[in-house]
């Protein structure tokens, strides 16, 4: 029973490095979802993703950070020049619809980003 | 915009009780959907129950059940003979029909601490 596949689990990355987290979608999941968790605190949406599309980024921050799906391939969320404020936990969902049709959206087992 | 609220940051009981945790959600949709999540200490997001806003009925499910109530927008979560294992944080999310990937909103979660 494969769920929603993460990679990698922790990651640590100096200041100024780039980082990538890595989310495959369960099977016959078409649509991605990314959210952060700050320590001690909730889960925030970042963007929202299908194939090849970016549905909604209004909850990704301006700068250095971007999303992708590809047609063929994991989503990938990218983290340009990391900051201390970046450490989070980063938590990829699915979906086999959008939010629109009700779809329960389930999760990967998240991204522990420490940045140093 | 929706939004969703778990008044209680943090609650302790002992083992063998029971507990209810609140959640409140504003939406203009008349279709919607509410989701309860639990995310244990080793950190993953766990889905524990999809209603959708035309479904009042209650549900049960072992020691868990839940209480939808639309008339005041509550739809809230009991744990009976609560146990150790129980301890974690509960997020309730709610999902309008309308619109896109923003509009999955978690609450801020409640801190659940089962002591033996």
């Amino acid at each position: 029973n494969a769920g929603v596949m993460q990679n990698p689990r922790h990651l640590v990355r100096r200041r100024g490095q780039e980082a990538r987290l890595r989310c495959s979608p369960m099977k016959g999941h078409s649509h991605v979802y990314w959210y952060r968790q700050l320590p001690e605190e909730g889960l925030k949406f970042m963007v929202y993703l299908q194939k090849e599309n970016i549905i909604d980024e209004s909850g990704m921050p301006k700068e250095r950070f971007s999303a992708e799906f590809p047609k063929e391939g994991p989503s990938i969320l990218r983290i340009q020049q990391v900051v201390r404020g970046d450490s989070a936990a980063y938590f990829c969902a699915s979906s086999p619809a959008g939010p629109i049709s009700g779809n329960t959206i389930y999760f990967g087992e998240g991204s522990w980003l420490t940045v140093v | 915009a929706q939004k969703v609220t778990q008044a209680q940051t943090e609650i302790s009981v002992v083992e063998k009780e029971d507990v209810t945790l609140d959640c409140v959600y504003e939406t203009r949709d008349t279709t919607y959907y509410l989701f309860w999540y639990k995310q244990p200490p080793s950190g993953e997001l766990v889905f524990l129950i999809r209603r959708n806003s035309f479904d009042e009925q209650n549900e049960i499910s072992g020691r868990y059940s839940w209480n939808f109530q639309k008339s005041t927008s509550s739809f809230n979560f009991t744990i009976t003979a609560s146990q150790v294992v129980d301890s974690a944080v509960y997020f309730c999310a709610l999902s309008e029909a309308s619109g896109y990937g923003q509009n999955f909103v978690f609450g801020p979660g409640t801190r659940l601490s089962v002591l033996p």
